[in-house]
C-alpha cells in the first residue's frame, strides 16, 4: 500500500513567516512529487513539481525533496493570508502508472 | 487556454439512481484521470485514460462505476445505483503528453440522499 503521510495541522503562521509543510511517503521507487494548493470549496491547484534530490524554488515557493529519506518539503517564504489554505502532498511512482497517491494535506492559516 | 471542466457541478441524487459525470481536459492533453475526494481527505485515484484506452482502473470502487473516453477527449464517469458512500467530490485531471503534472477541473459535488 502506497502511502503518503502529511501533518493535518492546523499549522498557523503570522503574516511574513515562513511556513513549513511536511511529507513523507512509503514508495521507495517514488520518481515525482508534487504540491497542490485546495481552498476551500475549489480544486487542487498545482504549484510545485520536484523530481531531484535538493531544492527547485519558484517565487515565494521551496521545494524540497531527500529521497534517500522519502522526504518532501515546501516552505513558504513572506507568508500572506491569501496563502491560508490546504495543501497536498501528491507522489508518483513512475514506471508506466501516472496516477497520483495524495496526503490528506496540511491546512494552513496566516495570521494578519 | 481553457482549463479542464466539469459537469454538472453539483449533483443531487436519489439513492439508488445512475448519475454521469463528465469531464473535458485540457485541449491536447492526452492523459486524463478520474480521482474522488471525501470531506477531509485527499483525492483518491479512481481511473486513467490515454487517449480512447482506459490503462488503469485498479481505483474503482465497485463495478457500479465505469468510465469511458470513447473518442479520446471528452470523459464520462458513471456510477449506477448511487449509494450514500457515494458522496464526494469527483475531479477530473488532464496531462500533456510527456511530462508528469496533471491540472484538475473545478469537480463536481455528488450528494446521495
Amino acid at each position: 500500500q502506497k502511502e503518503v503521510e502529511q501533518n493535518s495541522g492546523p499549522l498557523s503562521v503570522p503574516e511574513g513567516a515562513i511556513a513549513s509543510l511536511n511529507c513523507t511517503y512509503s514508495d521507495r521507487v517514488s520518481q515525482s512529487f508534487f504540491w497542490y494548493r485546495q481552498y476551500s470549496g475549489k480544486s487542487p491547484e498545482l504549484i510545485m513539481s520536484i523530481y531531484s534530490n535538493g531544492d527547485k524554488e519558484d517565487g515565494r515557493f521551496t521545494a524540497q525533496l531527500n529521497k534517500a529519506s522519502q522526504y518532501v518539503s515546501l516552505l513558504i517564504r513572506d507568508s500572506q493570508p491569501s496563502d491560508s489554505a490546504t495543501y497536498l502532498c501528491a507522489v508518483n511512482s513512475g514506471a508506466g502508472s501516472y496516477q497520483l497517491t495524495f496526503g490528506k494535506g496540511t491546512k494552513l492559516s496566516v495570521i494578519p | 487556454g481553457a482549463g479542464v471542466s466539469q459537469s454538472p457541478r453539483y449533483k443531487v441524487a436519489k439513492r439508488g439512481q445512475d448519475v454521469a459525470l463528465r469531464c473535458d481536459p485540457i485541449s491536447g492533453h492526452v492523459s486524463l484521470f478520474w480521482y474522488q475526494q471525501a470531506l477531509g481527505q485527499g483525492p483518491e485515484f479512481l481511473t486513467y485514460f490515454q487517449n480512447e484506452a482506459q490503462l488503469d482502473k485498479s481505483g474503482l470502487p465497485s463495478d457500479r462505476f465505469f468510465a469511458e473516453r470513447p473518442e479520446g477527449s471528452v470523459s464520462t464517469l458513471k456510477i449506477q445505483r448511487t449509494q450514500q458512500e457515494d458522496s464526494a467530490v469527483y475531479l477530473c485531471a488532464s496531462r500533456l503528453g510527456g511530462v508528469y503534472e496533471q491540472y484538475f477541473g473545478p469537480g463536481t459535488r455528488l450528494t446521495v440522499t
